[in-house]
Order: structure tokens, then C-alpha cells, then sequence
């Protein structure tokens, strides 16, 4: 049992590329989100999804995108990127009955 | 809309110590309060889930009480250890699945 995996690790990218951040469960979790993580700050929600086909903005959507085509599968995709997107995030997922949340290892990404 | 605040950003302590982690929230209808902790580059670590019609829960030398009439909980750790050195946050989860709700979090540093 994995629980939650994120790839890859760690990126860089140049202003105006786009990239896709992978994150996968096993544990059969309905909910699924994702965070970023700026230094010395909290978590903010980027976007989630209650199951496969249903997605929603979170608290900072913009210059994101999300799809949600099976239970396993939570992809963040980041279009034009720009220096404001350089972040560390982090993908988490919430059983049914909203017990514990877990998290992905995290992506820490950078843009320049 | 919710707020959630940790008190103190930071905090060096010796060794054996026995220690108090703040977190203050504004809105009280809460489902439940999570504290984490996140070690320099890593993801998040479940330590304790309060749920709103709790008033603590313990593991090992760790304590989380919740007061939700006053918007507040605790996070105490007795006889703390270097190894307890990492940031601690919590997060309040909302009466919905996308209401959560992290703080900064608190620093901690345990010096031997």
C-alpha cells in the first residue's frame, strides 16, 4: 500500500512552459486535492475533486487546471508558468467521513 | 471566512522540556482540527485528529485538546526530544468536504 505518490520530485521550469504533475492513490479515497506550500506559509487549497469526473476550484485556481478520469489518478496541469507558481505541492486525499487527510511527499518546483 | 493562526511562528526549547503549540481558528462550526507535523523538505505527518464533539486526544507523549466555543487547541508535548525538532500545523476542516483550513504553523527547534 503506497498511499499517496507524487512525481516528479523536483522541477525546474522556464517562464511560459507547462508541465503536468502526477499524483496517484491505492487506498481507494474518494477525495481527492491539491495544496501549495510557499515558505513560511500555510497550505492553500488549489483545487480538489469527490470522485472521478467531478472537479472544483479551491481557494487559488488560477493558472491551473485539474481532471479527475479515474479514483487513482489526481493530475495538475500548469499552464504558461510563471515565477509566482514556484511553490512546493503537495497532493492529499480524504476518505469518506472526512477522517484523516494524507499527503503526498510533494513536488517542489521551480520557475524562473 | 475562516482563519486560522499559530502562536508562536517559532520556538527554541531544551531538551526535556515540556511544551504548548497555539492554534486559534474564527469560525467555530467546525467538523474537525488536524495537527501535522513536516520535518525541512518533506510532506506532512498526521499526528492527531480532533473531531468537533471532542475535547482531546492523546498519542504517546503528545496531547491535542480543542475548544471550539473559544476558537482554539492545543497541541502539547511533554518531555520533548530532539527529534520532535519540525514544524507543526494545524488545520480546521470545515462542515464541507472543501473547507480546510491550514495555518502558518509553529516552528519548533529542540535543542539537546
Amino acid at each position: 500500500n503506497a498511499g499517496v505518490t507524487q512525481t516528479p520530485k523536483f522541477r525546474i521550469l522556464k517562464i511560459g512552459q507547462s508541465m503536468t504533475l502526477q499524483c496517484t492513490q491505492d487506498m481507494n479515497h474518494n477525495y481527492m486535492y491539491w495544496y501549495r506550500q510557499d515558505p513560511g506559509m500555510g497550505l492553500k487549497l488549489i483545487y480538489y475533486s469527490v470522485g472521478a469526473g467531478i472537479t472544483d476550484k479551491g481557494e487559488v485556481p488560477n493558472g491551473y487546471n485539474v481532471s479527475r478520469s479515474t479514483t487513482e489518478d489526481f493530475p495538475l496541469r500548469l499552464e504558461l508558468a510563471a515565477p509566482s507558481q514556484t511553490s512546493v505541492y503537495f497532493c492529499a486525499t480524504l476518505p469518506t467521513g472526512f477522517y484523516e487527510q494524507y499527503f503526498g511527499p510533494g513536488t517542489r518546483l521551480t520557475v524562473t | 471566512k475562516q482563519e486560522v493562526t499559530q502562536i508562536p511562528a517559532a520556538l527554541s526549547v531544551p531538551e526535556g522540556e515540556n511544551l504548548v503549540l497555539n492554534c486559534s481558528f474564527t469560525d467555530s462550526a467546525i467538523y474537525n482540527l488536524q495537527w501535522f507535523r513536516q520535518d525541512p523538505g518533506k510532506g506532512l505527518t498526521s499526528l492527531l485528529l480532533i473531531q468537533s464533539s471532542q475535547r482531546e486526544q492523546t498519542s504517546g507523549r503528545l496531547n491535542a485538546s480543542l475548544d471550539k466555543s473559544s476558537g482554539r487547541s492545543t497541541l502539547y508535548i511533554a518531555a520533548s526530544q530532539p527529534g520532535d525538532s519540525a514544524t507543526y500545523l494545524c488545520a480546521v476542516r470545515g462542515t464541507s468536504y472543501d473547507k480546510v483550513i491550514f495555518g502558518p504553523g509553529t516552528s519548533l527547534s529542540v535543542i539537546p
